[in-house]
């Protein structure tokens, strides 16, 4: 089994939908958790952080972790065609290096 | 603030020919990173440097070199370009602290033929 688990997609939906991107893991020692944004011919930026369970919201973006189900979640509100890229899930313990999810490709069509 | 630049953005090899892509970034972070992204494989950790004057293998080093010049840059060298080395190249950094949250430079996109 992989450390991280991301289904690939691709994830279609209309403008204006409500998004769910997740990923699961198995190493329960993972406390940070991240979600990386990947636009087509740019490398990955930080889009958001999280450090152990609950929620963390910014702006139409909401990250969810579930450690008991070792799950992680991105919801997106009011989806937008500029949301149109790859998400990578990324996680880690403490000071270690990062293991990354394969990325889903979202498109939003207008 | 420029973050992490690579250089170059785009090249082209023959197969034998060798190359190496370069790695500057700006931030005072400790620690570098190559990986390689190909379809449907996402990223794969080629070499990193946890600090300045040490390298480790990542997950697929075979076919690669690295050099952390000082800590700012950290090169990447291909001694003798194959075709399987075709793949957009990604460095990135970070400060190896809790979250170890990496940034990451633009990429370089290399052909080899």
């Amino acid at each position: 089994q992989k450390e991280v688990e991301q289904d690939p997609g691709p994830l279609s939906v209309p403008e204006g939908a409500i998004v769910s991107l997740n990923c699961t893991y198995s190493n329960s020692a993972f406390q940070y958790f991240m979600w990386y944004r990947q636009y087509s011919r740019k490398g990955p930026e930080l889009l958001m952080y999280t450090y152990s369970s609950g929620n963390k919201e910014d702006g139409r973006f909401t990250a969810q972790v579930d450690k008991s189900s070792k799950y992680i979640s991105l919801f997106i509100r009011d989806s937008q065609p500029s949301d149109s890229a790859t998400y990578l899930c990324a996680m880690n313990q403490a000071g270690t290096a990062l293991i990354f999810g394969k990325g889903t490709t979202l498109s939003v069509s207008s | 603030n420029a973050g992490v630049t690579q250089t170059p953005k785009f090249q082209v090899l023959k197969t034998g020919q060798s190359m190496t892509l370069q790695c500057a970034q700006d931030m005072n972070h400790n620690s570098m990173y190559w990986y390689r992204q190909d379809p449907g494989m996402g990223l794969r950790l080629i070499y990193y440097s946890a600090s300045e004057g040490t390298t480790d293998k990542g997950e697929v080093p075979n076919g690669y070199n690295v050099s952390r010049l000082n800590k700012r840059e950290f090169s990447l060298r291909l001694e003798s370009a194959a075709p399987s080395q075709t793949s957009v190249y990604f460095c990135a950094s970070s400060e190896l602290d809790r979250g170890n949250i990496q940034y990451f430079g633009a990429g370089t996109r290399l052909s080899v033929l």
